[in-house]
């Protein structure tokens, strides 16, 4: 089993929808990180938390420590906001544990 | 703003070279890593680095090797370049352990 799991794999939607996507993990962390990945570029970080909801523009991350689940949505999405979104968490070396990322694809 | 560069953006090589992959951070950052990205993969770690000088294998180290002689530079090597080693590779460095990681724009190599 993978230590994070991401959900959905693909995800198409209309523009103007409302998005969420999951993020589940098995292990202790320290912080939880949600990174953005445009087509052919390279990796942004959106959010790090390690409790309660953090918010940046139209996007909104939140986590629960007790389920150990994440979740990124996106507010009146964009086709710009076409990316792969990736959950990453924090281990006990300090290094991330990386999921294997949802793919969004917002159509006009 | 933090910038992470890597060497090349495309690089195609023949079976069998050495290559040397670059990354340079212009924040003095302590840590830094070098990630390789396949479909339906993920991201893996390959090496990391706590510091000058210093190297730690990742998840995936074999057929791959480091250098970290200065704190801005950390370069990965491919003894001799095979084709399983078809991807992109990433790197990546943060200030401190639990700090945000900041990535390079990433390298697509190809080995042919």
């Amino acid at each position: 089993k993978n230590e994070v799991e991401q959900s959905p794999q693909n995800l198409t939607a209309q523009e103007g929808e409302f998005i969420t996507i999951n993020c589940s993990y098995s292990v202790g962390i320290s912080a939880l990180h949600w990174l953005q990945q445009h087509p052919g570029g390279g990796i942004v970080s959106l959010f790090m938390l390690s409790s309660g909801k953090k918010k940046h523009g139209r996007l909104i991350a939140t986590i629960n420590i007790q389920e150990k689940h994440s979740s990124l949505h996106i507010t009146a999405s964009h086709p710009r906001d076409s990316a792969v979104y990736i959950c990453a968490v924090g281990g006990s070396q300090g290094n991330l544990i990386f999921g294997k990322g949802t793919k969004l694809s917002v159509k006009p | 703003d933090v910038k992470v560069t890597q060497s090349s953006r495309y690089l195609v090589k023949r079976t069998g070279e050495k290559v040397f992959l670059e990354c340079v951070q212009d924040m003095d950052h302590e840590n830094m890593f070098w990630y390789r990205q396949d479909p339906g993969l993920g991201l893996r770690l390959i090496y990391f680095s706590y510091d000058v000088k210093m190297k730690e294998k990742g998840d995936i180290p074999e057929g791959y090797s480091v250098s970290r002689e200065k704190k801005e530079r950390f370069s990965l090597i491919l003894e001799s370049a095979s084709t399983n080693q078809t991807s992109m590779y990433l790197c990546a460095s943060r200030v401190a352990t639990g700090a945000e990681q900041y990535f390079g724009p990433g390298t697509r190599l190809t080995v042919t």
